[in-house]
């Protein structure tokens, strides 16, 4: 059983410029969360992603979009890019919704916006 | 305010040490989360728990809902155990995680 992986682990793009992340679940997983980390901070939910469809979003702008294939792997697409968009993205993944299912975490996208 | 807060921020202690962290949160829960986040972002789940109390080896996490609190101990600290802890909750129906700004703990032999 393989955990869950995102890539790429590091990435530098410069302002106006767009970006794909990509995660990859644990296996046996329909249910991903991405999550926003800046510098210092804890994370801040971006949107989840429920057997392909958006199933809740936090508090990010549109240019914030997301797709869920049907093996369950996940992207985040940021349009438009900021210099405070600059921060740590994270995908969790889990066998369902709710408070009955662990969320596991993969090692996280290190974006620096120029 | 923010809806989770932790306390400290910071911790620094000797090898050995009994540590507490503590977290408040100010809205209703179906759960709450304490993470491990070591250097380089990778994040690891401690314990999930909605009521009394969870043991894992030098590990303890309690939460008191009627208080709206939970801490996390460590028992014979060790410099492994350094490393960021977050608390975070489920607030919703979807299990999207709401979280603190975490407490940086690091142990000195």
């Amino acid at each position: 059983e393989t955990g869950v992986t995102q890539s790429p682990t590091h990435l530098i793009k410069t302002r106006g410029q767009q970006v794909t992340l990509r995660c990859s679940s644990q296996s046996g997983h329909n249910t991903v969360s991405w999550y926003q980390q800046a510098l210092g901070q804890g994370p801040q939910f971006i949107f989840q992603y429920y057997r392909e469809e958006e199933n809740g979003r936090g508090n990010f702008p549109p240019r914030f979009s997301g797709l869920q294939f049907p093996n369950y792997s996940s992207e985040l697409n940021v349009n438009a890019l900021e210099l405070d968009d600059s921060a740590l993205y994270l995908c969790a993944s889990s066998s369902g919704l709710g408070m009955y299912n662990e969320q596991f975490f993969g090692p996280g996208t290190r974006l620096t916006v120029l | 305010k923010n809806e989770v807060e932790q306390s400290p921020q910071n911790l620094t202690a000797q090898e050995g040490e009994f540590i507490t962290i503590n977290c408040s949160y100010s809205v209703g829960i179906s759960a709450l989360h304490w993470l491990q986040q070591h250097p380089g972002g990778g994040i690891v789940s401690l314990f999930m728990l909605s009521s009394g109390k969870k043991k894992h080896g030098r590990l303890i996490a309690t939460i008191n809902i009627q208080e709206k609190h939970s801490s996390l101990h460590i028992t014979a600290s060790h410099p492994r155990d350094s490393a960021v802890y977050i608390c975070a909750v489920e607030a919703g129906s979807q299990g999207n995680l709401i979280f603190g700004k975490g407490t940086k703990l690091s142990v000195k032999p």
